[in-house]
């Protein structure tokens, strides 16, 4: 176990529905992260929160809406999505110091299909 | 801009060999770098990291080499076990240094 717990592990969604993503984090960390991960394509970073403050936002469609209420948990709520949206969505979380945002712990993933 | 990318896709290699992965970085700057192992069905796990101020840090049976004139990394694991299968990743702080930039992963088989 990593420390970071994501639900469900599995989803299977139309284009005209309403899901959410849910992340926690065990470690006492102040920073949270999701990636998108899809076949034959690296870790594609779509939000970066610090301290709750979302500090990071890598031009991801509004159809993908993040949601950190407090420094151990993070949610990716989804609506009107597409096939191409299909992928394994990562949450992770890390000690954010004057150094950076270092060591990233990885939670295992929603595998996400979009029919 | 940065660009962090890996030689190969796919490396096959016998039980107890060692085995060479290999990555390349475009950024520098960068002062960091991590390897993570992904195994199926599992999110990325932490293996190890070097500083840029290191050539080579060890860690139980893998060893991270930095050669910063051709701004290349490798990871070397040693006697390879059917459990080193999967896929491996190497990473760099991106731009505003709040997250980590990925490469595009290198799968490792191991034939018994």
């Amino acid at each position: 176990e990593t420390g970071v717990t994501q639900t469900p592990r599995h989803l299977v969604m139309g284009m005209t529905n309403k899901k959410s993503l849910k992340c926690e984090q065990h470690l006492g960390h102040n920073a949270m992260y999701w990636y998108k991960q899809s076949a034959k394509k690296p870790l594609e970073l779509m939000f970066v929160y610090s301290l709750e403050e979302r500090v990071e936002n890598n031009s991801v469609p509004s159809r993908f809406s993040p949601e950190c209420p407090n420094s151990s948990h993070l949610f990716l709520h989804l609506h009107t999505l597409q096939p191409e949206d299909s992928a394994l969505y990562l949450c992770a979380s890390s000690q954010a110091g004057t150094g950076g945002h270092e060591k990233l712990f990885f939670g295992s993933g929603t595998q996400l299909s979009v029919l | 801009g940065e660009s962090v990318g890996l030689h190969l896709p796919t490396l096959s290699v016998q039980e107890g060999d060692n085995s060479i992965i290999n990555c390349a970085y475009s950024n520098s700057a960068s002062d960091y770098f991590i390897w993570y192992k992904q195994e199926s069905g599992k999110g990325p796990q932490f293996i190890i990291d070097i500083r840029s101020n290191m050539d080579k840090r060890q860690g139980q049976r893998v060893t991270v080499l930095l050669n910063k004139t051709v701004k290349h990394l490798s990871l070397q694991i040693a006697a390879t076990q059917p459990g080193d299968s999967a896929v491996y990743f190497c990473a760099e702080p991106n731009t505003g240094r709040r997250a980590l930039t990925f490469g595009s992963g290198t799968r490792l088989q191991v034939q018994p």
